[in-house]
């Protein structure tokens, strides 16, 4: 089976940093996704990582440990318009190719 | 503009009814989606296709039914709408081929309203 977890709800200041979790335990793995969603709007992609390590992106960072199931997106210098749903997604195999997403974290940021 | 669109973006229908949604994408990708979003934001794969051909097909009522008449367009079909299948539903599309790290390319979503 396939199972992300991710907290629901997170909230912070504007110009923080803020770190949001995904743990996944998942048939397979071949990649590890980090979209956002803004309220009304599509999933649109952030970050990708299959190796250990910290993939950093502008204000975005996103790490990955293989051997803990773990990931987290890392958003620094924290606007008003972050505040958004952060789904952490798993492509558990290649051949399906189709992402196993998490119920996704609702970032809120308060000035 | 190169996108994943769909349509129709909203569609209230009464229980009973069969409606449609369409989907095309001019990314050039060769694998199209469709999700579930339900009302708590759980994003869930119902189908997909890689050239025409289908690939997943999860658990799934038979009243949905995808087709894909190209490898850029992927249609839902839903016959007999029931309350449950109130949602907002995701087509998507990807680079079928090659390395595992083509993400999924999502449309703006249909919001589909059952009474």
């Amino acid at each position: 089976g396939q199972n992300i977890d991710q907290p629901t709800e997170m909230t912070a200041t504007e110009g923080a940093i803020v770190q949001i979790n995904c743990t996944y335990q998942t048939s397979g793995f071949n990649g590890l996704f980090w979209y956002q969603q803004h309220a009304g709007e599509a999933p649109t992609f952030l970050s990708y990582n299959v190796l250990d390590g910290l993939e950093e992106k502008g204000r975005f960072s996103s790490f990955l440990s293989r051997s803990k199931g773990y990931s987290y997106l890392l958003l620094k210098e924290l606007q008003m318009k972050d505040s958004a749903s952060y789904l952490c997604a798993v492509r558990p195999d290649t051949g399906r190719r189709a992402l196993t997403f998490g119920s996704g974290t609702r970032l809120q940021v308060q000035p | 503009d190169t996108a994943v669109s769909q349509t129709p973006k909203y569609l209230v229908t009464q229980m009973g009814n069969d409606k449609s949604i369409k989907c095309e994408q001019n990314l050039g990708h060769d694998t199209m989606y469709w999700y579930k979003q339900d009302s708590k934001k759980f994003l869930k794969i119902m189908f997909s296709y890689n050239n025409k051909e289908l690939i997943i097909n999860e658990t799934v009522p038979n009243r949905f039914s995808p087709k894909s008449p190209d490898k850029a367009h992927l249609n839902l079909h839903i016959n007999s709408l029931e309350l449950g299948d109130s949602a907002v539903y995701f087509c998507a599309s990807s680079l079928g081929q090659g390395s595992g790290n083509s993400p999924l390319h999502f449309g703006n979503g249909t919001r589909l309203t059952v009474t």
